[in-house]
Order: C-alpha cells, then structure tokens, then sequence
C-alpha cells in the first residue's frame, strides 16, 4: 500500500500569510494526488485534484504542484474561512490513500 | 449538481453487521464516468477508504476490511450501500459516501454529509 506523509501537521499562521504544505508518497504516484480541506463537523470539500487542478468554485489563492513523490499546497494569502484541516490523498492505485492531516490554526 | 445523502442506524452493536445507505440525487449513479466510494473517519483522526464500487458491480476494497465489507449499488434506487459485519467499537466512525470521477484521475468529489455510526451494547 501506498503510505501518504503531510508536514507539518499543524501549523499557526496569521491571516495574509502564504503558507505551503507538504505531501509525499511513499512510491511514485505521478500526478494522482487530491487535496481537500475539511472544518469541524463537515465532510472534506475537494480543493485541488490531479496535483494543480483547482477545483471549480475554489478561490485563485489555492494551488498545487508536484509529482512522482513530493507534492505542495500553497495559499497564497491566509483568509479568515480558510483556517480548518487539509489532507492530501493518492488515487493512483487502491486502496486509496490520505495524509495524516495539516491543521491550520490562527496564530 | 449531484448531491449525496448517506443514511442508516446510528447505533449498531459489536458483532452485528453495519448497514448504510448512499443516495445519489441530481445525477445517475449509472453514469459510466463515475466510480462511487465510502470512506470513514473516527472522531478527532484522519481519513480511511473503504471501498469502491462501479455502476457495472466491479468493486476494490481495502485489504484491512476485505473480509468484513460488501459494496453494492441498485441502479434503479439510484443508490449505494455499504454492509460492514462482525462490528467492534473500532469501527465507530462517521461514514461518508463520495463519488470519484475517472476523468479527473479519480478525486473524490462530491462527499455526503456523513453519517456517524457508533458501535457499542
């Protein structure tokens, strides 16, 4: 099984900052990596798929890249709705994998 | 737009067989551009995928539950389910339905609300 490591996996950043997340797959996974975030009590809500598609409806400070292994979420600038947990998640073979989860606190 | 409902006991007891359904509105689950999943998430910790179906019944499961999960779905309700036997309180979790589109290299996109299911006597 493919084994899907975040860091960090939480991080206190104020509103404005950029922040990057990290994901890697423990075996190349070319470009089938997702990222979706996810606040308390709601189901996670797909934010980027196949490594740098913004989803639709996703604001323009969202973006994604990487591929093989290493993989980044960036937000360009922090705002307030986007405090809450981001995970990454593998679909290029099952069984499917997530990260550990990022969350994403104000500082 | 497609929306997904999940629904069933919320209290199951250890032993017995966990039973949920997955309703598919706004679209067609038979849809030959979708793959159709479940997914768990124990309170306070990360995200577990369970299985997959395809409109045809082709399903993949996760080796960790193979043996305990069955997946189906019925074309004509326009739904899924999700059969998880022989329960333990390790299995409390909220479950979700989420469908995967093949075009895309499979994101999970859109989730159900989730439904939490609690295994205890």
């Amino acid at each position: 099984d493919i084994q899907m490591t975040q860091s960090p996996s939480s991080l206190s950043a104020s509103v404005g900052d950029r922040v990057t997340i990290t994901c890697r797959a423990s075996q190349s996974i070319s470009s089938y990596l997702n990222w979706y975030q996810q606040k308390p009590g709601k189901a996670p809500k797909l934010l980027i798929y196949a490594a740098s598609n913004l989803q639709s409806g996703v604001p323009s400070r969202f973006s994604g890249s990487g591929s093989g292994t290493d993989f980044t979420l960036t937000i360009s600038s922090l705002q307030p709705e986007d405090f809450a947990t981001y995970y990454c998640q593998q679909s290029y073979t099952t069984p499917y994998s997530f990260g550990q989860g990022t969350k994403l606190e104000i500082k | 737009q497609v929306q997904l409902q999940e629904s069933g006991p919320g209290l199951v007891k250890p032993s017995q067989t966990l039973s949920l359904t997955c309703t598919v509105s706004g679209g067609s689950i038979s849809s030959g551009s979708y793959y159709w999943s479940w997914i768990r998430q124990p309170a306070g910790k990360g995200l577990e995928w369970i299985g997959r179906i395809y409109s045809s019944g082709t399903t993949n499961y996760n080796a960790s539950l193979k043996s305990r999960v069955t997946i189906s779905v019925d074309t004509s309700k326009n739904q899924l389910s999700l059969k998880l036997s022989s329960v333990t309180a390790a299995d409390t979790a909220v479950y979700y339905c989420a469908r995967e589109f093949v075009d895309w290299l499979y994101p999970l996109d859109p989730w159900g609300q989730g439904t939490l299911v609690t295994v205890s006597s």
